[in-house]
């Protein structure tokens, strides 16, 4: 199985802050990663697709970038309601796994 | 708008087998393009793929779970189902359902998920 390591596990930063989470795979993936935020209590949510796309719907505040085994999410000017846990998620081969999560708290 | 809504006893005694349904709404379990997936999340920890189906009856599992589990689709229902055999403590956690769309290679859609418990 491809495992998934994020970085960092927790993550503390202000209100308008810029944050960035990596996403490294244990073999390469190309571009089958993708981010999923979960609020407390709530399930994932699908955020981006494919390392770069963004989901309908979502803030353009968030990006994603990465390719092969490396992969990056980045979330500008924080808002309150993008305190949660991000997870990845590779895509690439049977099974799919997941990251262990990001935690990110308000500073 | 697609909703997923799944469904569960909450409380399973060890050794007894978990059955779960996950009905959809606003949409057809039938999409050619749609392969319908169980993941679950143990309290505090991350997410686990578990099993998927293809309405066409195209499944599978994860290999740690293979010999206890079994996902089945109810086409006339719109329901997926999944069941766990032999449970013990470590089976307990939140179970999501989850649409897989080859659309985005990811998983677009999820349930509330339901909570249950292993214990006697």
């Amino acid at each position: 199985d491809i495992q998934m390591t994020q970085t960092p596990s927790s993550l503390s930063a202000f209100v308008g802050d810029r944050v960035t989470i990596t996403c490294r795979a244990s073999q390469t993936i190309s571009k089958h990663l993708n981010w999923y935020l979960q609020k407390p209590g709530k399930a994932p949510s699908l955020l981006i697709y494919a390392a770069s796309n963004l989901q309908s719907g979502v803030s353009p505040r968030f990006s994603g970038s990465g390719s092969g085994a490396e992969f990056t999410l980045t979330i500008n000017s924080l808002q309150p309601e993008d305190f949660a846990t991000y997870f990845c998620q590779q895509s690439y081969s049977f099974p799919s796994t997941f990251g262990q999560g990001t935690s990110l708290e308000i500073k | 708008q697609v909703q997923l809504q799944e469904s569960g006893p909450g409380l399973v005694k060890p050794s007894e087998t978990l059955s779960l349904t996950c009905t959809v709404s606003g949409g057809s379990v039938s999409g050619n393009n749609y392969y319908w997936n169980w993941i679950r999340q143990p309290p505090g920890k991350g997410l686990e793929w578990i099993a998927y189906i293809h309405y066409s009856g195209d499944t599978n599992y994860i290999a740690s779970l293979k010999s206890r589990v079994n996902i089945s689709i109810d086409t006339s229902k719109n329901q997926i189902s999944l069941k766990l055999s032999s449970v013990t403590a470590a089976d307990t956690a939140i179970y999501y359902c989850a649409r897989d769309s080859s659309s985005f290679d990811a998983f677009d859609m999820w349930g509330q998920g339901t909570r249950v418990i292993v214990s006697s």
